[in-house]
């Protein structure tokens, strides 16, 4: 099967401006997960939907950005406006709903660069 | 609460010998442990967990870890390392009743030649 992909591999943008990413999940999970690493850093959650409801978003770091699942099928996370602690790798991960939490599958992620 | 601490951010290692990665973790309620590996320009594969039962688990690429409840630690070993071993590690945790992970700041593993 294919795996987690997620759009763009890379993006460098300008402070202020908006940028949105992808993730499209494996076929069937209705799981879906964000996560951010920054330089350095852990990596933290950001949030989950299950199907195209938002289940847990306490990860979010402010209100610049959002996340939508519509149809449940793949995922956006848009940056507006974007600022320089923006930057970091972030990560999508689906797993089926039968198997709960244990056994993501993640993305490559995408390499975020604001400057 | 849930934390993670990868006590070793860079571990430098020459071919064919052995290697441990530390993992500590704290958590007010039950989890389940995990390593993950990034190989450059990829994605997290998963290389083991920890469920229950034995409390030694073995992984892909001869990796394996040991979980000791007492010192809440979930190291990562290997008795013999390859070049292709150089990666990033994440230990994790997940609470047993949650779906969100907790990940430790990593350790980069560099094996020389």
């Amino acid at each position: 099967e294919a795996g987690v992909t997620q759009f763009p591999s890379h993006s460098v943008i300008e402070k202020g401006q908006t940028v949105t990413l992808r993730c499209d999940p494996i076929s069937g999970h209705d799981n879906l997960y964000w996560y951010r690493r920054v330089m350095g850093k852990e990596i933290k959650f950001l949030l989950h939907f299950v199907k195209e409801s938002k289940q847990d978003e306490s990860g979010m770091p402010n209100n610049r950005f959002l996340a939508e699942r519509t149809g449940g099928t793949y995922s956006t996370l848009k940056v507006q406006p974007a600022e320089l602690e923006d930057s970091g790798v972030y990560f999508c991960a689906s797993s089926h709903a039968n198997r709960g939490g244990y056994g993501y599958t993640f993305g490559s992620g995408t390499r975020l660069t604001v400057v | 609460a849930q934390s993670v601490t990868q006590l070793d951010s860079q571990v430098p290692v020459f071919e064919e010998a052995p290697v441990e990665l530390r993992c500590n973790y704290s958590s007010s309620v039950s989890v389940y442990l995990f390593w993950y590996v990034q190989y450059p320009n990829q994605g997290l594969q998963l290389l083991l967990k920890y469920l229950s039962g034995s409390t030694l688990v073995k992984g892909i690429n001869g990796f394996e870890a040991e979980f000791n409840k007492s010192q809440t630690s979930f190291h990562l070993r290997k008795p013999s390392v390859h070049i292709s071993d150089t990666a990033e590690y994440f230990c994790a945790v997940r609470p047993n009743t949650g779906n969100q992970f907790y990940f430790g700041t990593g350790t980069s593993l560099t094996v020389i030649p």
